[in-house]
C-alpha cells in the first residue's frame, strides 16, 4: 500500500457545487498534515493545516479520521479559480500524495 | 521579504553533463528538501537536511548530490548518472523536521537533451 494515497480524479465540477477529496495515509502515528493547493506549472503553496479536531477556512473545511486513516479536503461554492491540483502531505514521513486534479467550469 | 529562491527558472543541458540547481532561504528554517516532480504525479524526495553539514537521502537520491555548508543554502547537483534528469525541481524549507508545513521555492525546470 502506499504511504500516501490520493484519488487523482479529475474532479469536473460546476460553479458553485460542493466537492470533496481524500488522503489515505499508512502510518498511524502521525499527528498533523495538511494539504497544498498547485497550480498548473507553479509550485506548491500551503492551503490548510489538518489536526485532530479538523480545521475551516471560508468555504475550505479540512478533516482528520484516524480511525479510517484519511484526511478530506470539503469545498463548498466552488470557484472558478479553485481549479488547481490539490495534494496532501505526511509531514512526519516527507511525503505527498499525487493530488487530486479540481476543474471548475462556468 | 522572507523566502525561497531557485534559480534558474529553466535550464537546458546537453546528457552527459553535470548541472547544480540552487536554493536558498531566509526564512532562518533549519530543514529543507529537495523534491522532483514529473507530468502529472506528485512529488518525489530526493534529498532532506535537518541541520548544517547533514543531509540524509529521501527515496529517490540515486544519480544526485547536495551540501549544506550554510543553513541559507542547499544546492542540488545532478549528475551524469542520473538516467532520467528531464523534471521539476522543487525546493522547501521548515522550521524543522517532523510535524510542520513546509515552504516551496518556484522550482526549476531542468530538460536534458
Amino acid at each position: 500500500r502506499k504511504e500516501v494515497e490520493q484519488d487523482p480524479g479529475p474532479f469536473n465540477v460546476p460553479e458553485g457545487a460542493t466537492v470533496a477529496f481524500n488522503c489515505t495515509y499508512s502510518n498511524s502515528a502521525s499527528q498533523s498534515f495538511f494539504w497544498y493547493r498547485q497550480d498548473c506549472r507553479k509550485e506548491p503553496k500551503l492551503l490548510m493545516s489538518v489536526y485532530s479536531s479538523g480545521n475551516e477556512d471560508g468555504r475550505f473545511t479540512a478533516q482528520l479520521n484516524r480511525a479510517s486513516q484519511y484526511i478530506s479536503l470539503l469545498i463548498r461554492d466552488s470557484k472558478l479559480s479553485d481549479s488547481a491540483t490539490y495534494l496532501c502531505v505526511v509531514p512526519n514521513d516527507m511525503r505527498f500524495g499525487a493530488g487530486t486534479r479540481l476543474t471548475v467550469k462556468p | 521579504d522572507g523566502g525561497i529562491t531557485q534559480s534558474p527558472k529553466y535550464l537546458f543541458r546537453k546528457e552527459g553533463q553535470n548541472v547544480t540547481l540552487s536554493c536558498e532561504q531566509n526564512l532562518n528554517h533549519d530543514a529543507m528538501y529537495w523534491y522532483r516532480q514529473d507530468p502529472g504525479q506528485g512529488l518525489r524526495l530526493i534529498y532532506y537536511s535537518q541541520i548544517v553539514n547533514d543531509f540524509q537521502k529521501g527515496d529517490i537520491a540515486e544519480g544526485y548530490s547536495v551540501s549544506r555548508e550554510k543553513k541559507e543554502s542547499f544546492p542540488l547537483t545532478v549528475t551524469s548518472a542520473q538516467k532520467n534528469p528531464t523534471a521539476f525541481y522543487l525546493c522547501a524549507s521548515s522550521p524543522r523536521t517532523g510535524s510542520y508545513e513546509q515552504y516551496f521555492g518556484p522550482g526549476t525546470r531542468l530538460t536534458v537533451t
